[in-house]
């Protein structure tokens, strides 16, 4: 079975530093990943996709890495402003499944 | 462009009661659907999902059900509510496979 891990469980880092969340999964034979941002009581917004057979993904101030054969990827933000305070998700889908299998979340706090 | 809606947003409900939560996609046509369970504490938790009419795959035994009536709508059900069915659940949507997971804003649900 697929295990998703995410480190650190919380961040708090002043404004303007740059940042990396980290995620880990246990089966590299993945379809693909996905990074996701989660407001308090919200829904979840994609961020970022990343197939199995690329390595990295970008947009804007967000860049997503992928490692599959160590199993791991990281998002790294940069130029941290409060704005990106949230939980930020990490899921993955297997090749032998249809739905995402998701890591307990970093919890970022951004301070001014 | 794609929506998806979900209602209602917040629900309390008495212990034995039943459950009837709706999602609808606008915008596209055969899409994969999702619901998800996000208890206190835990990640989010896979519960149905659905390739195209009628076809529902469970991935936790519980005492909830799902049914996809139209291409575009997936409906969770339950007949009698637990404790242990409070929660804040997610209804997603996919292109298919490998694509980019969208997720809708959630409803709460209380079993008091």
């Amino acid at each position: 079975k697929q295990e998703v891990t995410q480190i650190p469980a919380a961040l708090s880092v002043p404004e303007g530093e740059n940042l990396v969340l980290n995620c880990s999964f246990t089966d590299s034979a993945i379809y693909n990943l996905q990074w996701f941002r989660q407001d308090p009581g919200k829904g979840l917004t994609s961020l970022l996709l990343i197939q199995s057979s690329q390595r990295e993904q970008t947009s804007g101030r967000l860049n997503a890495s992928l490692d599959k054969s160590s199993g791991r990827s990281t998002l790294y933000i940069a130029a941290s402003q409060p704005g990106d305070s949230a939980t930020y998700l990490c899921a993955v889908i297997s090749n032998s499944g249809y739905a995402l299998n998701f890591g307990k979340g970093t919890s970022l706090l951004v301070t001014p | 462009s794609q929506t998806i809606h979900q209602w209602p947003a917040t629900l309390v409900q008495p212990v034995g009661s039943p459950l009837s939560l709706e999602c609808t996609v606008e915008g596209t046509s055969n899409p994969n659907l999702y619901w998800y369970r996000q208890a206190a504490g835990r990640g989010l938790q896979l519960l149905f999902y659905s390739v195209g009419i009628g076809q529902i795959s469970s991935e936790v035994p519980q005492n909830l059900s799902a049914s996809r009536p139209q291409d575009r709508q997936f409906i969770l059900s339950s007949k009698k509510l637990l404790l242990s069915d409070s929660g804040f659940y997610l209804c997603a949507w996919s292109g298919g496979s490998g694509n980019t997971i969208y997720f809708g804003e959630g409803s709460w649900l209380t079993v008091v």
